[in-house]
C-alpha cells in the first residue's frame, strides 16, 4: 500500500548509543518531516525537508541529524542516545508547498535507558 | 512564532452525547489553514476536518464540525452523537510557512477523549 514507511517500529536503546531511524515514502511527495509525541506536549517538530537536498531545523533539533537521501528517503540520526529523547518518533510527508495533505507514518516508539 | 493551545488534557462524553474540544491559536498571519488530527490507540494520524481562514462558513465532515472564530483566534471541534469510535487523542494543528516558503504543521498538546458507554 502506499504510504510511508518506518522502521523500525520499536527500539530500546542504551544512553550513549546511536541509531537511525528510516522514512520512506511512494507517493512522490516533495516535503518530509520528522515530529516527536510526547505526553503533554503534542507532536513538536524536529527537522524538515521541503524538497530532495533541503533539510531545515524545527522547533527541537538538538541531539539529532537528518539526511534526506533522495526524494523518497528522510532519515533521523540520534548520534548518542540521551534519557530525554525516549519519545516516539513520526515521519510525514506531504506532496507540496500548496497541499495539506499530510500523510503520516506509523510511528516509532523509542525508549532510552 | 506561532502556537497552538488545547486547554483540555481530558474530556470524556456519554455515548450519543455532543462533545466540544477546545482550540486557540496565536499568530499574525492573515490567512492560514486550521486541522483536528485524530489519533487513535493505533497511533496512526488521520486528518478529521480542516479550516481556511478566509471563509467564514465553518466546515463540516458529518457528525464533526467546527466553531471557527478568527478574531478570537479560536477553533473549536464539535463532535456530535458521539460514538464508541471517537475515543482517541485528538490534535488541533496550524498551517504555517517559513521564510522560504516550506510549510510545516504546529500541533496543540491534545486533548485525550474517552467515550462512556
Amino acid at each position: 500500500n502506499a504510504g510511508v514507511t518506518q522502521t523500525p517500529k520499536f527500539q530500546v536503546l542504551k544512553t550513549g548509543q546511536s541509531m537511525t531511524l528510516q522514512c520512506a515514502q511512494d507517493m512522490n511527495h516533495n516535503s518530509m518531516y520528522w515530529y516527536r509525541q510526547d505526553p503533554g506536549m503534542g507532536l513538536r517538530l524536529i527537522y524538515y525537508s521541503a524538497s530532495e537536498g533541503t533539510t531545515d531545523k524545527g522547533e527541537v533539533p538538538n541531539g539529532y541529524n537528518v539526511s534526506r537521501l533522495n526524494k523518497r528517503e528522510f532519515s533521523l540520526r540520534l548520534e548518542s542516545a540521551a534519557p530525554s529523547q525516549t519519545s516516539v518518533y513520526f515521519c510525514a510527508s506531504i506532496p507540496g508547498a500548496f497541499n495539506y495533505g499530510y500523510t503520516f507514518g506509523s510511528g516509532t516508539r523509542l525508549t532510552v535507558v | 512564532a506561532q502556537t497552538v493551545t488545547q486547554s483540555q488534557p481530558e474530556m470524556s462524553v456519554q455515548e450519543a452525547e455532543t462533545v466540544t474540544l477546545s482550540c486557540t491559536y496565536d499568530t499574525s498571519e492573515s490567512d492560514y489553514y486550521l486541522f483536528w488530527y485524530k489519533q487513535p490507540p493505533s497511533r496512526q494520524m488521520i486528518l478529521v476536518i480542516r479550516q481556511e481562514a478566509y471563509k467564514q462558513q465553518n466546515a463540516t465532515e458529518n457528525r464533526f464540525s467546527v466553531n471557527f472564530q478568527k478574531a478570537a483566534k479560536s477553533f473549536s471541534l464539535k463532535i456530535s452523537d458521539s460514538q464508541l469510535g471517537d475515543a482517541a487523542m485528538y490534535f488541533c494543528a496550524y498551517r504555517s510557512f517559513d521564510f522560504q516558503g516550506a510549510q510545516k504543521l504546529v500541533f496543540g498538546q491534545g486533548t485525550r477523549l474517552t467515550i462512556n458507554p
